[in-house]
């Protein structure tokens, strides 16, 4: 069975500073999607920026990045210029392709940037 | 476009009423999901919907809770009896899937906040 394990239940960081979130998975599956979503106060989730496993180019979203090392399992995320918007709690998600589209997700990380 | 609309945001009642939450999804999405998040913790899946059909309830405790999604498009999950450890965060979300845009992205409303006393 497939798991995600987010280490950091929390972090903080001053505006403007870079931050990494790390999430590591076990899959024995070949082809997948990685995500990473994004919950702020609000509540309602948004996807920040998704990878396929079969692509060795690490995705990027303006100032979000993510480092996909596929043989070591793991999908870190990399916020640049963090900004007090970027607030949130932050959730792995994996999904095998093109099958159930069942998402497991990982625990969660919460992220405070202070001013 | 109009995102995934959820009601009621708060409810509040006593253990063992009925309580039901609505979920209206994106136009045009054939999946419909329905989470409970407990304070936190990632979402948990209670059941997905492929256009009117239920293919995965395996996690949905079926002895209080019940979901339906009448002609494919609104849903309706209920609990009743509602049980103090109902209390969480029931997220509604949806997506496009086996079409040609199929990324695998949900789409999610705001949640409807549980509170059981």
């Amino acid at each position: 069975a497939q798991t995600v394990t987010q280490s950091q239940p929390e972090m903080s960081v001053q505006e403007a500073e870079t931050v990494t979130l790390s999430c590591t998975y076990d899959t024995s599956e070949n082809n997948y999607y990685l995500f990473w979503y994004k919950q702020p106060p609000s509540r309602q989730m948004i996807l920040v920026i998704r990878q396929e496993a079969y692509k060795q180019q690490n995705a990027t979203e303006n100032r979000f990045s993510v480092n996909f090392q596929k043989a070591a399992k793991s999908f870190s995320l990399k916020i640049s210029d963090s900004q007090l918007g970027d607030t949130a709690m932050y959730f792995c998600a994996f999904m095998k392709q093109r099958s159930n589209y069942q998402l497991i997700w990982g625990a969660g990380t919460k992220l405070i940037i202070k001013p | 476009e109009a995102g995934v609309v959820q009601s009621p945001r708060y409810k509040i009642i006593e253990k063992k009423q009925p309580v039901a939450f609505w979920c209206n999804p994106i136009s045009g999405h054939n999946t419909l999901y329905w989470y409970l998040q407990n304070l936190g913790q990632g979402p948990e899946l209670l059941i997905r919907y492929e256009n009117e059909e239920a293919v995965d309830d395996s996690q949905l405790p079926k002895d209080r809770f019940s979901a339906e999604r009448l002609k494919g498009v609104d849903s309706t999950l209920k609990i009743q009896p509602a049980e103090l450890g109902d209390s969480a965060v029931y997220l509604c979300a949806s997506s496009l899937e086996k079409g040609p845009t199929d990324t695998g992205e949900l789409f999610f409303g705001e949640g409807s906040r549980l509170t059981v006393l």
